[in-house]
């Protein structure tokens, strides 16, 4: 089955400062990639998805770069701020009847 | 309007005890899921449901048993409670395998 890989665990940045969490797949069907962002005591919900026949997408400070040959999928936060700090999940999925598989998280804390 | 809800958001029980957990979704989505969240904030898939048929079964105890009365609910049994059951439970919907999954709020169950 597939295997969700994520680094890195922590991440503590400065205001103002850039984020990158990277996150690699095992699985070659996989072909849906989502970011879930999860405050404290509060449910994951999506940030931005990238699908397969894609290798960028940008939404005003995050982006997603996918490497499907490598077989890895990043996220990118720009002008990081407090309210950034949370924790982030990567995500794989395809249609072969499988439910997203997450990887581990990283928890990323934005000083000010 | 919630668009996944799940009842109760804590639940205290001691060993050796059955509970059950609600979810329902309101987004007409065919796919329902329950994710467990431990302590190191791992989601991992337990079941999926797609029209009512489960369609994944991971690897966890025969004790844990999903119902689904109708495409709008999946219920989550519990019997026989262990100590290393204590997490968050969430429940999620998605109108398809690869798409985005929407959480319910979380169940915190702590078993004594």
């Amino acid at each position: 089955g597939e295997n969700v890989e994520q680094h890195p665990s922590t991440l503590s940045v400065q205001e103002g400062d850039s984020a990158v969490i990277k996150c690699t797949y095992s699985d070659s069907a996989s072909n849906y990639f989502p970011w879930y962002k999860q405050e404290l005591g509060k449910r994951p919900q999506l940030i931005i998805d990238i699908r397969s026949n894609v290798g960028e997408k940008k939404d005003q400070r995050i982006a997603v770069t996918l490497n499907k040959t490598a077989k890895h999928f990043s996220l990118h936060i720009t002008e990081t701020q407090p309210e950034d700090s949370a924790v982030y999940f990567c995500a794989a999925g395809n249609q072969a009847g499988t439910a997203l598989i997450f990887g581990k998280g990283t928890t990323l804390s934005v000083s000010s | 309007d919630t668009a996944v809800s799940q009842t109760p958001k804590y639940l205290v029980t001691q060993m050796g005890n059955d509970k059950s957990i609600k979810c329902e979704q309101n987004l007409g989505h065919d796919t329902m899921y329950w994710y467990k969240q431990d302590s190191k904030k791992f989601l991992k898939i337990m079941f999926s449901y797609n029209n009512k048929e489960l369609i994944i079964n991971e690897t966890v105890p025969n004790r844990f048993s999903p119902k689904s009365p109708d495409k709008a609910h999946l219920n989550l049994h519990i019997n026989s409670l262990e100590l290393g059951d204590s997490a968050v439970y969430f429940c999620a919907s998605s109108s398809g395998m690869n798409t985005e999954a929407f959480f319910g709020q979380g169940t915190r169950l702590t078993v004594v």
